[in-house]
């Protein structure tokens, strides 16, 4: 089974909406973190966001928000009023326990801000 | 970008050549992640790497890629014989310490983009 499952592989966004990029995980351990990166054409990765399995609020950093519902093992990612510096690729990730060397990664979103 | 430095960005290798992918990390971090991403496809992990130590590698394949990181200088992802299939964007990462939770988050580079012809 897939560790991160990303099902849209292509968003569009009107410039200064919000959007949402899903992702889910599958784990079975207790203790994992989830990690969204950025990925512009110019196609180094850009850490955005963190959230750890045991935080009991949802992560935020700036315009970037983490939508944690463990329950539904789903990290989606909120991005508040778009902007066209936006456009990029979206890599959800996870890395499981606390010893784990691997990050896993999804298939990742490509999002398009229309101005 | 947190400072991973990797050279060359764009290599290009005929089938059967050697392919030397050189990752500088964030000066300070001793540990070193290498990922290939293949076209429509996430980073997939390969190794791990402390200075002189391979500590993980089991994304490897096991024939024709070896990578180390010596005391001194860069970590190298080296691939002999290539074939087009190795025709990929490799990305190394970087951490200061060993990854001791999970919180830890990895420092990545701009990648190289090998291209076999």
């Amino acid at each position: 089974a897939q560790k991160i499952t990303q099902t849209q592989p292509g968003m569009f966004v009107q410039e200064k909406e919000a959007v949402t990029l899903d992702c889910t995980y599958d784990t079975s351990d207790q203790s994992y973190g989830l990690f969204w990166y950025k990925q512009p054409s110019s196609g180094e990765m850009i850490f955005l966001i963190y959230q750890g399995s045991y935080d009991e609020q949802n992560a935020t950093e700036g315009r970037y928000s983490l939508n944690f519902q463990k329950a539904r093992k789903s990290a989606n990612l909120v991005i508040s009023a778009s902007q066209l510096g936006d456009s990029a690729m979206y890599f959800c990730a996870m890395r499981e326990g606390t010893t784990g060397n691997q990050f896993y990664f999804g298939t990742g979103t490509s999002l398009t801000v229309i101005p | 970008n947190a400072g991973v430095m990797q050279n060359p960005r764009h290599l290009v290798r005929r089938r059967g050549q050697e392919a030397r992918l050189r990752c500088s990390p964030v000066k300070g971090h001793s540990h070193v992640y290498w990922y290939r991403q293949l076209p429509e496809e996430g980073l997939k992990f390969m190794v791990y790497l402390q200075k002189e130590n391979i500590i993980d590698e089991s994304g490897m394949p096991k024939e024709r890629f070896s990578a180390e990181f010596p005391k001194e200088g860069p970590s190298i992802l080296r691939i002999q014989q290539v074939v087009r299939g190795d025709s990929a964007a490799y990305f190394c990462a970087s951490s200061p310490l060993r990854l001791s939770g999970h919180r830890e988050k990895l420092f990545f580079g701009s990648g190289t983009q090998l291209s076999v012809l």
